[in-house]
């Protein structure tokens, strides 16, 4: 029992590049999460997914786009990468919101 | 931004001290949660106490909730060094996603 996947789990990519963060889940979980983290900021909301087939915007969509692939993936995609989008992305999944969510551990991207 | 505040952002103490975490949310809740994180790991769910709770415990935490003033806290006793760690609180309300603090930096001091 895997939990969240997250790959990759390092990247550095140049201003411009694009690139794609892959998630899965096998829980069974209907809603799945992007976050960002950063310094002093705690954890944002990218984009989630209540449901497969539905994706929503969250706090910090700009720059980013995502897929709900099935119930078990959601990838998030960043198709010209700027040095703002330095971060940590953890992708999560509940059940349903509210319920406790499951974080993945992480992928810690660099744009020079 | 709709984040909670969690106070203070960074604590020390000694091992087998206690150490006492508060945070603050901006809305009506269906629940209030409280996440550990340790360095370069995902967030780990540690307990959820629901908006009819006033506190609720597990093993060595005591949370407790205060809906009249939008506040929450985290009390963990007789603390060990492996309890270093980052701990935020969420606040889950409506059919919205969950509301993360911006977390409290505890370091345990063996």
């Amino acid at each position: 029992n895997a939990g969240v996947t997250q790959t990759p789990k390092f990247q550095v990519l140049k201003t411009g590049q694009s690139m794609t963060l892959q998630c899965a889940q096998d829980m069974n979980h209907n809603s799945m999460y992007w976050y960002r983290q950063d310094p002093g900021m705690g954890l944002r909301l990218i984009y989630y997914s209540a449901s497969e087939g539905t994706t929503d915007k969250g706090e910090v969509p700009n720059g980013y786009n995502v897929s709900r692939l099935n119930k078990r993936e959601f990838s998030l995609r960043l198709e010209s990468a700027a040095p703002s989008q330095t971060s940590v992305y953890f992708c999560a999944s509940n059940r349903e919101h509210n319920s406790p969510l499951h974080f993945g551990n992480g992928t810690r991207l660099t744009v020079t | 931004s709709q984040q909670g505040e969690e106070d203070p952002q960074a604590l020390s103490i000694q091992e087998g001290e206690n150490a006492t975490m508060n945070c603050s949310y901006k809305t009506s809740i269906n629940n209030l949660q409280w996440y550990r994180q340790n360095s370069g790991r995902g967030l780990v769910h540690l307990i959820l106490i629901r908006s009819n709770e006033r506190e609720k415990h597990s093993g060595r935490l005591r949370v407790t909730l205060d809906t009249s003033k939008k506040s929450s806290s985290l009390l963990i006793t007789a603390s060990r060094a492996a309890d270093t760690a980052s701990y935020f609180c969420a606040s889950g309300s409506g059919n919205t996603p969950l509301v993360f603090g911006k977390g409290t930096r505890l370091s345990v001091i063996a």
